[in-house]
């Protein structure tokens, strides 16, 4: 079992539509909780970040981290063609950032105009 | 304000050869972290360094190697490379050694072993 579970998707919605894009995950020394988008052939660009369990609202974006469950989930209202991106989920623990980032495999996201 | 710069942008190489990737911090970040992006795939992590210092590594094999430099500049060394090393090197740096939270990632040298 890997650490971090993503769907790969592709996930394709219309526009205006509600996103919903979630991880699993099994290391429960994980603390903090990352949403990265990705763009074909660029890095990735932090969207959202969540310390341990509760919610964050940033514009259109939300981020839910729910601990108990081992689950986190990033909401995209409104969706735009421009969000048609990969969307990564990350986390790491507390330990000073020695073991780096764990990514999700990233879910393709296709909003159809 | 310059990014995270990587170099080069791409990169064909031979099976068994060696390859140097770079990366330049943004100005006043200390920290470099490098990242392995296999298609399909989520980056995985494989060193990171700070005030020049190792500070973590992933799991990867020794022929992955890495250094800092003073200017807080990185290299990324791969030995005998193998057709499974093709991917996307990605270099983050942050300001600290921090929790993900504060990394910005370059764009990363898509590396083609053939």
């Amino acid at each position: 079992q890997k650490e971090v579970e993503q769907d790969p998707g592709p996930l394709s919605v219309p526009e205006g539509a509600i996103v919903s894009l979630n991880c699993t995950y099994s290391n429960s020394a994980f603390q903090y909780f990352m949403w990265y988008r990705q763009y074909s052939r660029k890095g990735p660009e932090l969207l959202m970040y969540t310390y341990s369990s509760g919610n964050k609202e940033d514009g259109r974006f939300t981020a839910q981290v729910d601990k108990s469950s081992k689950y986190i989930s990033l909401f995209i209202r409104d969706s735009q063609p421009s969000d048609s991106a990969t969307y990564l989920c990350a986390m790491s623990g507390s330990g000073g950032g020695a073991d780096g980032l764990t990514f999700g495999k990233g879910t393709h996201l296709i909003i159809q105009p | 304000d310059a990014g995270v710069t990587q170099s080069p942008t791409h990169l064909i190489k031979t099976r068994g050869q060696h390859v140097t990737l770079r990366c330049s911090p943004i100005s006043g970040h200390k920290s470099v972290s490098w990242y392995q992006q296999v298609l399909g795939q989520g980056p995985q992590f494989i060193f990171q360094y700070y005030e020049k210092e190792e500070r973590g590594r992933g799991n990867f094999p020794d022929r992955f190697s890495a250094r800092q430099f003073p200017n807080y500049s990185s290299e990324l060394n791969v030995n005998a490379l193998l057709l499974g090393d093709s991917a996307l090197y990605l270099c983050a740096s942050s300001l600290v050694l921090g929790q993900g939270y504060g990394y910005t990632f370059g764009s990363g040298t898509r590396l083609t072993v053939v």
